[in-house]
């Protein structure tokens, strides 16, 4: 069975810096993409990010394009999102999701969590 | 950055009527156009994926259409469970998803 699970939320300041981390279980990360979306409190989803299988270089959304970077370990079957120079709008819930290669979806999600910044 | 628009943004039905959705990308994404339906405080559940191709176990009363720019998603008998919001999320190149279309009771 596939499941993604989600840590490191919390609060952070203005500027400061947060990693999150996912890991996953019932498939190997390497097979296939993974990516990050978030949805701020009562607002739509944004897509944040996205590691491709295999080498492809990750590519992300305008808003984050130089503060977040995604990486994988496959040894540890883990995805990380690592956050710096935050801002009041990347608050949001901050969804793990499992990318299907063959039919470019988003088909598994882990049930996110929680970043809050604010001073 | 391909910009994906969906109408309504919101809209009241009731029990047993036909409901559209309409998504239109600001440039041609062939087939590659997703649905995901969402429930408070749920993540988001896949209904349709390629333009039209149901995912398994989605009830039929869920179809999709369009190519090009121009998609539709359908309920064909709204049902109790169905009060959700609904997502468009283009895949023809980096994702981006509509705004929503939030489904409510009348």
């Amino acid at each position: 069975e596939v499941q993604l699970l989600e840590s490191g939320g919390g609060l952070v300041q203005p500027g400061g810096s947060l990693g999150l981390s996912c890991a996953a279980s019932g498939f190997t990360v390497s097979s296939y993409g993974m990516s990050w979306v978030r949805q701020a409190p009562g607002k739509g989803l944004e897509w944040v990010s996205l590691i491709a299988a295999g080498g492809h270089s990750p590519t992300y959304a305008d808003s984050v394009k130089g503060r977040f970077t995604i990486s994988r370990d496959n040894s540890k079957n883990t995805v990380s999102l690592q956050m710096n120079s935050l801002r009041a709008e990347d608050t949001a819930v901050y969804y793990c999701v499992k990318w299907k290669n063959d039919q470019s979806v988003f088909d598994y999600w882990g049930p996110g969590t929680l970043v809050t910044v604010s001073s | 950055d391909i910009q994906m628009t969906q109408s309504p943004s919101s809209l009241s039905a009731s029990v047993g009527d036909r409901v559209t959705i309409t998504c239109r990308a600001s440039q041609t994404i062939s087939i590659y156009l997703n649905w995901y339906q969402q429930k408070p405080g749920k993540v988001p559940k896949l209904l349709i994926h390629t333009g039209s191709s149901l995912q398994t176990g989605v009830p039929s009363r869920f179809s999709g259409s369009g190519s090009g720019t121009d998609f539709t998603l359908s309920i064909s008998s709204l049902q109790p469970e169905d009060f959700a919001t609904y997502y468009c999320q283009q895949s023809y190149s980096d994702p981006t998803f509509g705004q929503g279309t939030k489904v409510e009771i009348k």
